[in-house]
């Protein structure tokens, strides 16, 4: 079965200091997401991308944070000075076509800011 | 924006009882409604969804209900296992935008 998959599962970073979070999407969709999953809370979605732009994006999705999909598989999140509060599990998705409402989930990216 | 409660927060049943996790959403032109398991250390993965133009759907042990007239859609496992325990979300989306609103989560623990 085709699946979402995340590098790294697991990252540690300083404070202030960039990360990138790769994700290669199920090969022939179309809308990629991240959301994200502090220990404990619910899923909040960050940002949906189709058609190599941004197609919305919430409230915690700010200045520090941007996506890319560099090339024909990759879906990357960028987090240019991250924070405390930035710890959390990110989760990339994929979705095939607006008529096909089923989004499918990466296994996450764990991400501590010490 | 859409504001998507979930309810209750834990549950607690025997192997072999029903379960039942509610949820409501705010926004009407909400289309979509998925169910996502959650084990520990994992994503979520998709376990039933419906459209806002059926009223039940099921699938084996597992189904799900929708009032859109009240704003709100429940999931139902009968005959539940260890192996259901789990968090489960719901999550309301639209179609045109895709991207999903999630509930706060119902952990739930089946005893054997």
């Amino acid at each position: 079965e085709p699946e979402v998959t995340q590098t790294p599962s697991h990252q540690v970073t300083q404070m202030g200091q960039e990360v990138i979070l790769r994700c290669v999407p199920i090969s022939n969709h179309l809308y990629f997401y991240w959301y994200r999953q502090i220990l404990g809370q619910k899923v909040e979605f960050l940002v949906s991308f189709y058609n190599n732009e941004i197609s919305e994006k919430s409230e915690i999705f700010d200045d520090q944070f941007s996506v890319e999909r560099p090339d024909g598989s990759n879906f990357t999140l960028k987090i240019r000075s991250t924070k405390l509060e930035d710890s959390a599990m990110y989760f990339c998705a994929s979705r095939f076509t607006g008529s096909s409402d089923t989004i499918y989930f990466g296994e996450g990216s764990w991400l501590t800011v010490v | 924006g859409e504001n998507v409660e979930q309810h209750p927060s834990t549950l607690s049943v025997q192997e072999g009882d029903s379960a039942v996790i509610k949820c409501t959403y705010s926004d009407s032109a909400s289309n979509y409604f998925p169910w996502y398991k959650q084990e520990l250390g994992k994503g979520p993965q998709l376990i039933i969804d419906i459209r806002s133009n059926v009223g039940e759907k099921k699938d084996q042990r597992i189904a799900v209900t929708l009032n859109k007239t009240a704003k709100h859609f429940s999931l139902h496992i009968t005959e539940t296992q260890p192996e259901d325990s789990a968090v489960y979300f719901c999550a309301a989306s639209k179609t045109s935008q895709g991207n999903l609103i999630f509930g706060k989560g119902t952990k739930l623990s089946v005893k054997p």
